[in-house]
């Protein structure tokens, strides 16, 4: 069965520095991992999908890496800003239902202006 | 860009009665989902419809059903609702797999409905 873990569970850093966010997963065997943001009482907003072919993908200030034989995925954020407060969970879709998404507890992300 | 809308933000409602959750999509999107979202467990799956008239259960289907009439539109209804069923449910959508090399595609949420059952 397909476990997905993000570790620390909380994080809370000071206004403009980079950082990095984990997702790993206990199966290797996934056809594609995404990344959302959700606010505190709000829906998941979409931010980035890996395809299992792909090593990263860039949005602006976030770059998502993924690294498949490895159960791991990354979410780096540069220049941070407050705005970027915000609870981050990532998600992993595999054979065991190619529509059902796997998702794991999220990390909830503070920056301190 | 996809939106995906539900009929309540905030919904109150006593133990026992009937309840219906509405989400509606405007993007043409074949697949349909209905997650509930509770601290310590994440979310988790309850049906998922991937055509007007299919549905296929998911992790947690159990005291809950789904109706899928029009492509665009997916309603969750709680046939009796309990306490344990005080959640925030979340509606999502994607487009159906087309092509080789592809899985899926991306499942766009909407805002959210947090139901209270007293």
């Amino acid at each position: 069965k397909q476990e997905v873990t993000q570790i620390p569970a909380a994080l809370s850093v000071p206004e403009g520095e980079n950082l990095v966010l984990n997702c790993s997963f206990t199966d290797s065997a996934i056809y594609n991992l995404q990344w959302f943001r959700q606010d505190p009482g709000k829906g998941l907003t979409s931010l980035l999908l890996i395809q299992s072919s792909q090593r990263e993908q860039t949005s602006g200030r976030l770059n998502a890496s993924l690294d498949k034989s490895s159960g791991r995925s990354t979410l780096y954020i540069a220049a941070s800003q407050p705005g970027d407060s915000a609870t981050y969970l990532c998600a992993v879709r595999g054979p065991w239902g190619a529509q059902k998404l796997v998702f794991g507890q999220g990390t909830r992300l503070t920056i301190n202006p | 860009d996809v939106k995906v809308t539900q009929s309540s933000r905030y919904l109150v409602k006593r133990t026992g009665e009937k309840v219906f959750l509405e989400c509606v999509q405007d993007m043409d999107h074949e697949n349909m989902f209905w997650y509930r979202q509770d601290p310590g467990l994440g979310l988790r799956l309850i049906y998922f419809s991937y055509d007007v008239k299919m549905k296929e259960k998911g992790d947690i289907p159990e005291g809950y059903s789904v109706s899928r009439e029009k492509k665009e539109r997916f309603s969750l209804i709680l046939e009796s609702a309990s306490t344990n069923q005080t959640s925030m449910y979340l509606c999502a959508s994607s487009l159906f797999p087309r092509g080789t090399g592809v899985a899926s595609y991306e499942q766009y949420f909407g805002p959210g409905t947090r139901l209270t059952v007293t």
